[in-house]
């Protein structure tokens, strides 16, 4: 059965540093997402994606997220400059239909980023 | 802010009882979906609810969405130990790509 991968499963960074993690949505899949959780809270919304844009972003989604679909096949989620507030799991999921629909979206196993 | 609340928070029974966890919102959603997470792992779907009033079935749980569709139940029949996880319900509203989480029900289903 198709499924959404992410890598890597841990990343561990200094405050202030970049990192870029990684997923591969389900191939016949046209959105795209993140989602973080931090520890012992709800998941929550950052960004859609679709059509090689962004479809929609909540408000913690600010100015040191980014999002990208470099090739045919992956999607990241780059974040400028970490802060120790960044550390959570970090989950992709995809969906094949558009936004009118209302299709269910698949998620990764998820990353766990821990900023020191 | 819409909000999803789901009770109980925190549930445990003894293996063989029924149960029933809520989802409820002032706020009508496209669709409503249920999720299982392990620790450590992403969320898994169940079930994707879309019409009023809909019932689905998945082996021992029956999932019902609100004729009015601001709120949805799931009903465990004869618990087993591995039924044991988190449990979210996840909406959706129209017009809208993100889905708004509840935060969960713990479920502990004793041997």
């Amino acid at each position: 059965e198709p499924e959404v991968t992410q890598t890597p499963s841990h990343q561990v960074t200094q405050m202030g540093q970049e990192v870029i993690l990684r997923c591969v949505p389900i191939s016949n899949h046209l959105y795209f997402y993140w989602y973080r959780q931090i520890l012992g809270q709800k998941v929550e919304f950052l960004v859609s994606f679709y059509n090689n844009e962004i479809s929609e972003k909540s408000e913690i989604f600010d100015d040191q997220f980014s999002v990208e679909r470099p090739d045919g096949s992956n999607f990241t989620l780059k974040i400028r400059s970490t802060k120790l507030e960044d550390s959570a799991m970090y989950f992709c999921a995809s969906s094949e239909e558009s936004r009118r629909s209302t299709d269910t979206q698949y998620f990764g196993p998820g990353t766990r980023l821990t900023v020191l | 802010t819409q909000l999803l609340e789901q009770s109980p928070q925190f549930l445990s029974i003894q293996e063989g009882e029924n149960l029933t966890v809520y989802c409820n919102s002032s706020s009508v959603f496209s669709s409503l979906q249920w999720y299982r997470q392990e620790p450590g792992e992403g969320p898994v779907l169940l079930v994707t609810v879309v019409t009023g009033g809909e019932v689905k079935k998945l082996k021992r749980l029956t999932f019902q969405f609100g004729d009015a569709r601001k709120d949805s139940s799931l009903h465990i029949t004869a618990a087993q130990p591995g039924d044991t996880g988190l449990y979210l319900c996840a909406g959706t509203k129209r017009g809208a790509d993100g889905l708004t989480f509840g935060k969960g029900t713990h479920l502990i289903i004793q041997p």
